[in-house]
């Protein structure tokens, strides 16, 4: 089976730029988060949807970040426009319905912005 | 304010030997508390899950403890091996919310 599915790996950009990260969960999972890790902040829970809507958005650190989840099999994460201090390593996870269900997490995307 | 933390100091060890690691958190009620490895370059892996009622779980060489009154969870690895070396985070879900909330992960190293 095919684990979530996040693009690119690895992004490289100049500050201002609008940057687009890419997630595929797992197929039949409800619930998909968004996560930066950063050796500083750890693991921060930016935003979760469950069936394609936004819940909880109060991890999202300013308005130049925005997600979306036009259907069950993919979402967006978007800065615009990007700064320094964006760079992290970013993660998409999914999981089943119920609460407390294990969370599966895809590789990441390491954006460096310069 | 609510904290989870995790030994930031790299915990070495040798192979062949228990690997302990802990996980405290204050001014949390948590349903479940969860321990995920994380390799370098990789997204964080599931391990085990056990819920507030429950004192351990254990699968294979794996043991989670949870002391919902000392506010800790242990995590151990029995026989440890020079693969187990990632490092380890726990996280937990409170019972008003579906988030899951991460401590900030203690390094494990395996020494053959």
């Amino acid at each position: 089976d095919a684990g979530v599915i996040q693009s690119p790996r690895h992004e490289v950009t100049e500050m201002g730029q609008e940057v687009t990260l890419r997630c595929k969960p797992i197929s039949g999972h409800d619930y998909l988060f968004w996560y930066r890790q950063t050796m500083m902040r750890g693991l921060e829970l930016l935003i979760y949807f469950n069936n394609n809507v936004p819940i909880d958005d109060s991890g999202m650190p300013e308005d130049r970040f925005s997600a979306k989840m036009p259907n069950a099999s993919f979402s967006t994460l978007k800065i615009q426009p990007s700064e320094p201090r964006d760079s992290a390593v970013y993660f998409c996870a999914s999981s089943l319905a119920r609460v407390g269900q294990p969370q599966h997490f895809g590789d990441g995307t390491r954006l460096s912005i310069l | 304010s609510q904290k989870i933390e995790q030994n930031s100091e790299a915990l070495n060890i040798q192979e062949g030997k228990t690997a302990t690691l802990t996980c405290n958190y204050t001014n949390y009620s948590p349903a479940y508390l969860q321990w995920y490895r994380q390799d370098p370059g990789r997204g964080p892996v599931f391990l085990l899950l056990i819920r507030e009622n429950e004192k351990e779980k254990r699968k294979e060489r794996l043991k989670v403890t949870f002391d919902t009154t000392l506010k800790q969870s242990l995590f151990h690895i029995t026989a440890s091996q020079p693969a187990d070396s990632a490092t380890y985070l726990c996280a937990l879900v409170s019972y008003n919310t579906d988030k899951l909330i991460f401590g900030t992960g203690t390094r494990l190293q395996v020494f053959p």
